[in-house]
C-alpha cells in the first residue's frame, strides 16, 4: 500500500507569491495534519482537518489556510509568501482524529522562497 | 503551551555501542503521550516508540527503550547495539490526551551519527 505522498517534493517561490502544497493520505485514513519544520527545528502544527472539517490550527497568520477534499486529499495555501516561509511542510494522516499511534508522515515538500 | 526541550543538538556512538537521547518537557497536564521519531535523511518522520503517561512500564520496542520519570517530566530514547540505520534526527513529541485533534508538539531534534 502507498504511504502518505506530497507534491510537489521541491518548489521554489518569490517573496509576495502565493503557493499550494498538496497531501494525499493512506487509504482509508480521513484525517490529515500539516507541520512547518524550519530549518534545525522540530515540525510545528499548523493544521488538523477530519472528515473534511478544521479540528485544529497552530498558531500561524491567516495567510495560511488548508482544506480538505472528499476523497480525504488535503491542500495548504500559503499567500503573501514571506522570506521565513521557507521550511519542509509535512503532512501526515491518521485513520480517524484520536488515533495517536496511527500518524504517518509524508516526505515533505521543501519550499524555498526567494 | 506545553513545550519539549533536547538539550543534545548532536551526539555520536559507536556501532554496537549503547546510546541515551535527553528529553524533558513541561506540562500541567496529568495524562498525555509521548514519541521519539526518528527522521532519515530522506526525511521521513518514522515513528520509533510510544509511551503513555498513565503507564508505570516503560516502554519497548526491540533495540529501543525509554526511560520515563514522569515526575521529572523527563523521557529518553535508549538505543541498543547502534546500527548504521539509526544514524538520523531523532525528535521528541508530546500529545495531549485532551485534544481532540492530533497535535503534537516537538522538540528541536538530536543529531545522532553512527560510528563505523
Amino acid at each position: 500500500d502507498a504511504g502518505v505522498t506530497q507534491s510537489p517534493t521541491h518548489l521554489i517561490k518569490t517573496r509576495g507569491q502565493h503557493v499550494t502544497l498538496r497531501c494525499s493520505p493512506i487509504s482509508g485514513h480521513k484525517s490529515v495534519s500539516w507541520y512547518q519544520q524550519v530549518l534545525g527545528q522540530g515540525p510545528q502544527f499548523i493544521f488538523q482537518y477530519y472528515e473534511k472539517e478544521e479540528r485544529g490550527r497552530g498558531n500561524f497568520p491567516d495567510r495560511f489556510s488548508a482544506r480538505q477534499f472528499p476523497n480525504y486529499s488535503s491542500e495548504l495555501n500559503v499567500n503573501a509568501l514571506l522570506l521565513g516561509d521557507s521550511a519542509l511542510y509535512l503532512c501526515a494522516s491518521s485513520l480517524r482524529q484520536g488515533l495517536v499511534h496511527e500518524q504517518y508522515f509524508g516526505p515533505g515538500t521543501r519550499l524555498t522562497v526567494t | 503551551a506545553q513545550t519539549v526541550t533536547q538539550s543534545q543538538p548532536e551526539m555520536s556512538v559507536q556501532e554496537a555501542e549503547t546510546v541515551t537521547l535527553s528529553c524533558t518537557y513541561d506540562t500541567s497536564e496529568s495524562d498525555y503521550y509521548l514519541f521519539w521519531y526518528k527522521q532519515p535523511p530522506s526525511r521521513q518522520m518514522i515513528l520509533v516508540i510510544r509511551q503513555e503517561a498513565y503507564k508505570q512500564q516503560n516502554a519497548t520496542e526491540n533495540r529501543f527503550s525509554v526511560n520515563f520519570q514522569k515526575a521529572a517530566k523527563s523521557f529518553s530514547l535508549k538505543i541498543s547495539d547502534s546500527q548504521l540505520g539509526d544514524a538520523a534526527m531523532y525528535f521528541c513529541a508530546y500529545r495531549s490526551i485532551s485534544n481532540t485533534g492530533n497535535q503534537f508538539y516537538f522538540g528541536t531534534g538530536t543529531s545522532l551519527t553512527v560510528i563505523p
